[in-house]
């Protein structure tokens, strides 16, 4: 089974209105982490929010909010007051207890239109 | 505080060829992880070091694929006897290990690696 899974492939949406980005985990250990990177068309991978497991409130930073939903195991990245430059691929990850591999997911190519 | 860097950043080579990456992670940074992305997917895992020993491997490396981190510092990645299904971009993180956000890893800009 997939570690992590990312259902859309490509999203549009208007500058400055708001977008989510889903991603569903699978996993049997109760500790984790799970992370947003943002891989513009340069390559370089660029790290945007962290939720641990244990974490009581959603996290967020600056324009970035994670939606945890522990019981569906979900993680959904909410970007707010979308801009041009957020146009990149996305990617959700993972990583399980202690271990040291993180488990990506597909990516979903998101385009922020004018 | 720099980044991550990683050199070459293009590399095109003949099938057979041996090949050779380096990853500078950021200083201080004890954990250094090299991945493999291919287009349309994301990065997998390849191995992990932990200062000069590397504690983890993925399955996916072959034994053509070795790593080694002499003095806990950079690391290099060769790819022996390459393949065209070598082809892929080579990355390079690195996360801290006592300080810092110790969950998250920092990415260098990556490798290219074309097989013909």
């Amino acid at each position: 089974a997939q570690k992590i899974t990312q259902t859309q492939p490509g999203m549009f949406v208007q500058e400055k209105e708001a977008v989510t980005l889903d991603c569903t985990y699978d996993t049997s250990d109760p500790s984790y982490g799970l992370f947003w990177y943002k891989q513009p068309s340069s390559g370089e991978m660029i790290f945007l929010i962290y939720q641990g497991s244990y974490d009581q409130q959603n996290a967020t930073e600056g324009r970035y909010s994670l939606n945890f939903q522990k019981a569906r195991k979900s993680a959904n990245l909410v970007i707010s007051a979308s801009q041009l430059g957020d146009s990149a691929m996305y990617f959700c990850a993972m990583r399980e207890g202690l271990g040291n591999q993180f488990y990506f997911g597909t990516g979903t190519s998101l385009t922020v239109i004018p | 505080d720099t980044g991550v860097s990683q050199d070459p950043r293009h590399k095109i080579t003949k099938r057979g060829q041996n090949v050779t990456f380096r990853c500078d992670p950021i200083s201080e940074h004890n954990r250094l992880y090299w991945y493999r992305q291919t287009l349309g997917q994301g990065p997998e895992f390849l191995t992990y070091f932990q200062n000069e020993a590397q504690l983890e491997k993925s399955r996916l490396l072959s034994d053509r694929f070795s790593a080694e981190r002499p003095k806990g510092s950079f690391s290099t990645l060769e790819i022996q006897r390459t393949e065209q299904g070598d082809s892929a971009m080579y990355l390079c993180a690195s996360s801290p290990t006592l300080t810092g956000r110790t969950d998250t890893q920092y990415f260098g800009p990556g490798t290219r690696l074309t097989v013909l």
